[in-house]
Formats: structure tokens, C-alpha cells, sequence
């Protein structure tokens, strides 16, 4: 494997559901991030961490938990969601904090909520 | 509230023309800039990065930032059908570790 890696690719589930999302990056970087796509939006930026730690959370609802149990992987648990929660969520990965560093995004979970 | 935008476009040209694709920011702080292609159901994939004032080439794609201005923009030389897409245009966030601002994004298409 190669890059930013994230599974599943599709889920779809009921509001009572728990469910996790995965990201996994192969590119030795130290940050790493959540981001929701909703259709004609732009990418809105949920969660940072840096060397495991999180650095930013945006205020993102509870309902959206993140872990980030080592530099290489990142977590996303869901709970409880509603069905504007339906996106594409985005994991990405970049060396460190600095303004300069690239970010690189993984494929994707499309998620949908009924 | 730092914004980045673009025109949602859809940006139509003719194979082997120049597409212009435009970018203003608010956050006068923002060092750094970035250019992301977006195919329909895929992730964004990186094209081009431009940190200084001026033009920064490679291969078909320009980029070139006015930071008095506040504006960003992509120049795609020769462009291909396989070129359509939406570009996304992103701003680091002065205020933020870590954090990029990103446009919703033009749609371009490249008809042959």
C-alpha cells in the first residue's frame, strides 16, 4: 500500500448506528486530518493532529469522535448521526505543520445516513 | 470568517486552449497556496504549489499569485478532455497551525 489509505470506501447506516472510519498513511508524515465534503461546499476542515496529538478541532459535533493512536493512523467513530451528516469524508496526511507542507488526501468514505 | 473563492464555473473550452482558472483569499497572512484537481467521485490530487509572488511553471500548468491583490490563479496550457475537472484552490491559514482554507471549486470542461 501506498499514500493515504481509508476504509471503508462506502457505508451507509441508520442514526442509531456506531460505526468507525479508517485512515492509514504509508508516507511517514507526522500530521494528519479529517475533512467533510458535502456537495457543492467547500472541503471544511474537523480535526487535526500532530504527533498523535490534536491540534484543531473545529467545532465539530460530539457525535464525531476522533483517535489518533500513532502518527500513522487516524480514526473517525460516528455515533448517533443525522442524515445532514451525509458526505464524503476525507483523510489527509502532511509532513508537519509548517505552511509549506503538501497535503495529501486519501480516496475517500462516502458516507450516507438514513 | 477567512474565505477562499472561485468561480463554481462550469468553465467550457475547446481542446488545445488556454483555461484561466481565478482565486481570491481573505486572510492577507496566508504564506502559502495550493492547486488541487478533483475528478468526479475521487479525492483531491495536488497539481501545483506557489509560495511567492510571480509565475511558478510545470509542464502545462502556470501558477501565478499577486499577494497585494490577494488572487491566485491556474493556467492550463494546451488543455485535454482528461483535464476536466473541478480545482480546488486552497489558502494555509495564518491564524492556524496546519490549517488550509479551501474555494469550493471550478468545474472545467474541455470539450474536444
Amino acid at each position: 500500500e501506498t499514500g493515504v489509505t481509508q476504509t471503508p470506501r462506502h457505508l451507509v447506516m441508520g442514526m442509531t448506528n456506531k460505526k468507525s472510519l479508517k485512515c492509514e498513511q504509508h508516507l511517514g508524515h507526522n500530521a494528519m486530518y479529517w475533512y467533510k465534503q458535502s456537495a457543492k461546499k467547500p472541503l471544511e476542515l474537523m480535526f487535526v493532529y500532530n504527533f498523535k496529538e490534536q491540534t484543531e478541532n473545529n467545532s465539530v459535533p460530539s457525535r464525531f469522535s476522533p483517535e489518533c493512536p500513532n502518527s500513522s493512523h487516524l480514526f473517525l467513530h460516528l455515533h448517533t448521526l443525522q442524515p445532514e451528516d451525509s458526505a464524503l469524508y476525507l483523510c489527509a496526511s502532511s509532513q508537519g505543520g509548517a505552511p509549506t507542507d503538501t497535503q495529501y488526501f486519501g480516496p475517500g468514505t462516502r458516507l450516507t445516513v438514513l | 470568517q477567512k474565505e477562499v473563492e472561485q468561480n463554481s464555473g462550469p468553465l467550457s473550452v475547446p481542446e488545445g486552449a488556454i483555461a484561466s482558472l481565478n482565486c481570491t483569499y481573505s486572510d492577507r497572512g496566508s504564506q502559502s497556496f495550493f492547486w488541487y484537481r478533483q475528478y468526479s467521485g475521487k479525492s483531491p490530487e495536488l497539481i501545483m504549489s506557489i509560495y511567492s509572488n510571480g509565475d511558478k511553471e510545470d509542464g502545462r500548468f502556470t501558477a501565478q499569485l499577486n499577494k497585494a491583490s490577494q488572487y491566485v490563479s491556474l493556467l492550463i496550457r494546451d488543455s485535454q478532455p482528461s483535464d476536466s475537472a473541478t480545482y480546488l484552490c486552497a489558502a494555509s491559514f495564518s491564524g492556524g497551525y496546519n490549517k488550509l482554507i479551501f474555494g469550493a471549486g471550478t468545474r472545467l470542461a474541455v470539450h474536444p
